[in-house]
């Protein structure tokens, strides 16, 4: 079935720094994918999406791009900050599905 | 903006108590969904619901069950509490697929049960 892989955490980073939070996909047919992102205390809310193979995501300096070759789509941010430690959730959603399915998870802190 | 509330935040129940999970949506989306969230196992589904009176088995729906009089009201049940049942609950919505194959999410109810 449709699954999803992302690197464990924590991830910890000073700020400024580098990220990259890897994640791999294996689904049959053209999924669409998905970074979420949960902020302390709060539900999942949607970070970026890319619908089909090529694609870039992006959304407050976060970028994700759909390869299908590699059938990844790795989360990257160049310079991040304190307010971005949160969980960071990689998903996909098959065409015609109802159900998104979520990797495990990604635990970033971002020290000052 | 779309809204997804949930009944309370944080809930404290007993072995063997009835529990109701309640979750709103505002936004008239024809699909909501139940999740638990665990550390390490990330989101897993437990039911969902595609239509008013519709639910369909998610991947854990041992234990749980689900009811849907209302378009905007999807309660989840947990008929007799037990303690592997401690966990974060999230609610979330979404409008039909082909509109956008975005979901929408509630706070979460962290359950705590003894």
């Amino acid at each position: 079935g449709d699954s999803v892989t992302q690197m464990e955490g924590p991830v910890t980073l000073s700020e400024e720094a580098f990220l990259t939070i890897n994640c791999t996909y294996t689904a049959t047919g053209y999924p669409s994918l998905f970074w979420y992102v949960q902020y302390p205390g709060e539900g999942l809310q949607l970070l970026l999406k890319a619908t089909k193979a090529d694609d870039k995501g992006s959304n407050k300096g976060f970028e994700a791009t759909y390869r299908k070759e590699t059938t990844s789509f790795h989360l990257e941010k160049g310079s991040v900050q304190v307010s971005d430690s949160a969980v960071y959730f990689c998903a996909l959603l098959n065409t015609g599905g109802f159900k998104t399915i979520f990797g495990a998870g990604t635990r970033l802190f971002v020290k000052a | 903006d779309v809204k997804v509330t949930q009944s309370s935040r944080y809930l404290v129940k007993r072995t063997g108590e009835k529990v109701f999970l309640e979750c709103v949506q505002d936004m008239d989306h024809e699909n909501m969904f139940w999740y638990r969230q665990d550390p390490g196992l990330g989101l897993r589904l437990i039911y969902f619901s595609y239509d008013v009176k519709m639910k369909e088995k998610g991947d854990i729906p041992e234990g749980y069950s689900v009811s849907r009089e209302k378009k905007e009201r999807f309660s989840l049940i947990l008929e007799s509490a037990s303690t592997n049942q401690t966990s974060m609950y999230l609610c979330a919505s979404s409008p039909p697929a082909g509109v956008t194959d975005t979901q929408y999410f509630g706070p979460g109810t962290r359950l705590t049960v003894l």
